[in-house]
């Protein structure tokens, strides 16, 4: 099914560990984001990219990096996880700047 | 800048109640809205959304939603609800043509329908 595919669903680091989260999307949109959504405080977004090449700073860039090498891929990386990163990862992407985005199914990050 | 505001955390109703959640926003300049809803331990759907053109806007499912330029609204309404419509509910704002179509989510609203 087209959409948007995040890996991996659940994930469990020690502080100080790094990793990174894929998102895939194979709709050819050109605008993708990734948000991070916590209890009581809605969808924040972290970092975004309006084409291949491209990123920028969203609402609550720290502690996380971001790389948009192919079109279809949004790359989260965190290089050193802190127990305040533990939170649920949404990413989206939309084929223009309005329209609505397709969300990811989520991926549930624990930093313990 | 922009802010959305849902003024319920939380909304309780009995099935084939009517129900309205209520989503306020602020901005300077036009905006497009959408109402997200997100079931649990899935990602968020488009429920509905309003660009221009009619107020109102309905999704395929019952609920509408009515913007409201003067009160600054988009408050999204069911007339009879479903034990299925239990879920979170975000409302988002982007504004027109601006900010690479970033939107704006409100904190959400958990609707709890009972039987």
């Amino acid at each position: 099914n087209a959409g948007v595919t995040q890996t991996p669903k659940f994930r469990v680091l020690k502080t100080g560990q790094s990793m990174t989260l894929l998102c895939a999307q194979d709709m050819n949109h050109e605008y993708m984001y990734w948000y991070r959504q916590d209890p009581g405080m809605g969808l924040r977004l972290i970092h975004y990219s309006v084409g291949e090449g491209t990123t920028a700073k969203g609402e609550v860039p720290d502690g996380y990096n971001v790389s948009r090498l192919k079109k279809q891929n949004f790359l989260l990386g965190l290089e050193s996880a802190a127990p305040s990163q533990t939170s649920v990862y949404f990413c989206a992407s939309s084929y223009r700047e309005v329209g609505g985005y397709t969300f990811g199914s989520g991926t549930r990050l624990t930093v313990v | 800048a922009q802010s959305v505001t849902q003024l319920d955390s939380q909304v309780p109703v009995f099935e084939e109640a009517p129900v309205e959640l209520r989503c306020n926003y602020s901005s300077s300049v036009s905006v497009y809205l959408f109402w997200y809803v997100q079931y649990p331990n899935q990602g968020l759907q488009l429920l509905l959304k309003y660009l221009s053109g009619s107020t109102l806007v309905e999704s395929i499912n019952g609920f509408e939603a009515e913007f409201n330029k003067s009160q600054t609204s988009f408050h999204l309404r069911k007339p009879s609800v479903h034990i299925s419509d239990t879920a979170e509910y975000f409302c988002a704002v982007s504004d027109y043509g601006g900010s690479q179509g970033n939107l704006i989510f409100g904190k959400g609203t958990k609707l709890s329908v009972k039987p």
